[in-house]
């Protein structure tokens, strides 16, 4: 089945510094992938998503490259604010179904001034 | 983007009582979602919903009940709460390709 594997936490950052949280993914077929964000005692944000190989999806600074090759979707980011602290989610979404989503278990970003 | 309510956004109740979360989202989605959020974050799809009197339990097993009479609207039952129901319940609902989240609801069982 799909699955979806992101780099455990927490990672603690000091602001102005370089993000990467690793993402790697199992699925059939040709799913869509995206990056959704958590802040404290709030739902999941969707931050950014790509639709195939090689799209690449950005919002507020965010980047992340859907590369089939390496079945990975990092999420980057040049400079990290302290309110970028929050709970970051990789999941896949294969199409058909129901759109089930498979979400990775969460990685925790802590971002000191 | 998709506009999801969910309410109440804390509750605090007894053991032995029967609660309805209410989620409802203004986009016209067919495809609505319900998940439980572990301390640890990890989130488990419970229930699902096709469109309207369709509905389906989900990947983890959960005591609670959903009805889906209107589009907008899939709200989720616990018949008899317990503690090991305390959680964060998620709503979503989705068009082609994209989950939409509400901003939760925070489940305290005494």
């Amino acid at each position: 089945g799909d699955s979806v594997t992101q780099m455990e936490g927490p990672v603690t950052l000091s602001e102005e510094a370089c993000l990467t949280i690793n993402c790697t993914y199992t699925a059939t077929g040709y799913p869509s992938l995206f990056w959704y964000v958590q802040y404290p005692g709030e739902g999941l944000q969707l931050l950014l998503k790509a639709t195939k190989a090689d799209d690449k999806g950005s919002n507020k600074g965010f980047e992340a490259t859907y590369r089939k090759e390496t079945t990975s979707f990092h999420l980057e980011k040049g400079s990290v604010q302290v309110s970028d602290s929050a709970v970051y989610f990789c999941a896949l979404m294969n199409s058909g179904g129901y759109q089930k989503v498979t979400f990775g278990t969460g990685t925790k970003l802590q971002v000191i001034p | 983007e998709a506009d999801i309510y969910q309410t109440p956004r804390y509750l605090v109740i007894g053991t032995g009582k029967k609660i309805t979360l209410e989620c409802s989202q203004t986009m016209g989605h067919d495809k609505m979602y319900w998940y439980q959020q572990d301390p640890g974050m990890e989130l488990h799809l419970i229930h699902y919903s096709y469109g309207v009197n369709s509905t389906e339990k989900g990947d983890l097993s959960s005591e609670s009940t959903v009805s889906r009479i209107r589009t907008e609207h899939f709200p989720l039952t616990l018949e008899s709460a317990r503690p090991s129901h305390t959680s964060q319940y998620l709503c979503a609902s989705s068009e082609v390709g994209t989950q939409y989240f509400g901003p939760g609801t925070r489940l305290l069982v005494l």
